[in-house]
């Protein structure tokens, strides 16, 4: 089975910096990928994590670490249009699917 | 690059009619489209995957004939809601993975939100 797991929703104030959990477990694992999608609208891709480490691309960040079955979304100096859901999404070695987590809806306050 | 587009992007049908939903990849070809399912304040459900002139593969709970899928070119997968009912009211998006190498991505579409009357 596969099973992902988010905390559903996070606060945070403009300017700081949030850290959103996820972890898996699921058969098979090839890439851990991070979402944004604000209401009403499609997902947009923001990282991707294959090997163990750290992977940074301007204020976000991810981590994955695999043998914990653990990753985290790193976002640094935020701004009020970050306020959003990051999806978490796992992608297994049965035909390359994605299996995507709840989501964690987050508000960023002034 | 890796645009992909949905139609239309919102619809109003009433219940009994079939709605059919176009999900086109823009400037690549897409070997594989895949179909998912978002209720309000949920996270994306996978429905079916479709490979390029090949029947489409369904997750468990997903009927295959109230839901079919067309994966007619490299370019165009369609999603055809039959018999819809006021429960399939939900918000449809597509993806689009591309054609040779190791595409790691799935490019997403804008979504479509159905509502049934």
């Amino acid at each position: 089975g596969q099973n992902i797991d988010q905390p559903t929703e996070m606060t945070a104030t403009e300017g700081a910096i949030v850290q959103i959990n996820c972890t898996y477990q699921t058969s098979g694992f090839n890439g851990l990928f991070w979402y944004q999608q604000h209401a009403g609208e499609a997902p947009t891709f923001l990282s991707y994590n294959v090997l163990d480490g750290l992977e940074e691309k301007g204020r976000f960040s991810s981590f994955l670490s695999r043998s914990k079955g653990y990753s985290y979304l790193l976002l640094k100096e935020l701004q009020m249009k970050d306020s959003a859901s990051y999806l978490c999404a796992v992608r297994g070695n049965y035909g390359q699917n994605f299996v995507f987590g709840p989501g964690t809806r987050l508000s960023v306050l002034p | 690059g890796a645009v992909v587009s949905q139609h239309p992007s919102w619809v109003i049908c009433k219940s009994g009619t079939s709605v059919k939903i176009e999900c086109r990849s823009l400037d690549f070809q897409a070997t594989t489209m895949f179909w998912y399912r978002q209720f309000p304040k949920q996270s994306l459900m996978l429905m079916a995957t479709s490979n390029e002139g090949s029947k489409a593969t369904y997750e468990q709970g997903v009927e295959k004939d109230k839901f079919l899928i067309n994966h007619a070119s490299l370019t165009l997968s369609t999603l055809t809601v039959t018999s819809a009912h006021p429960e399939d009211s939900s918000f449809y998006i597509c993806s689009a993975r591309g054609a040779g190498g190791f595409s790691y991505e799935q490019y997403f579409g804008p979504g479509t939100r159905l509502t049934v009357t």
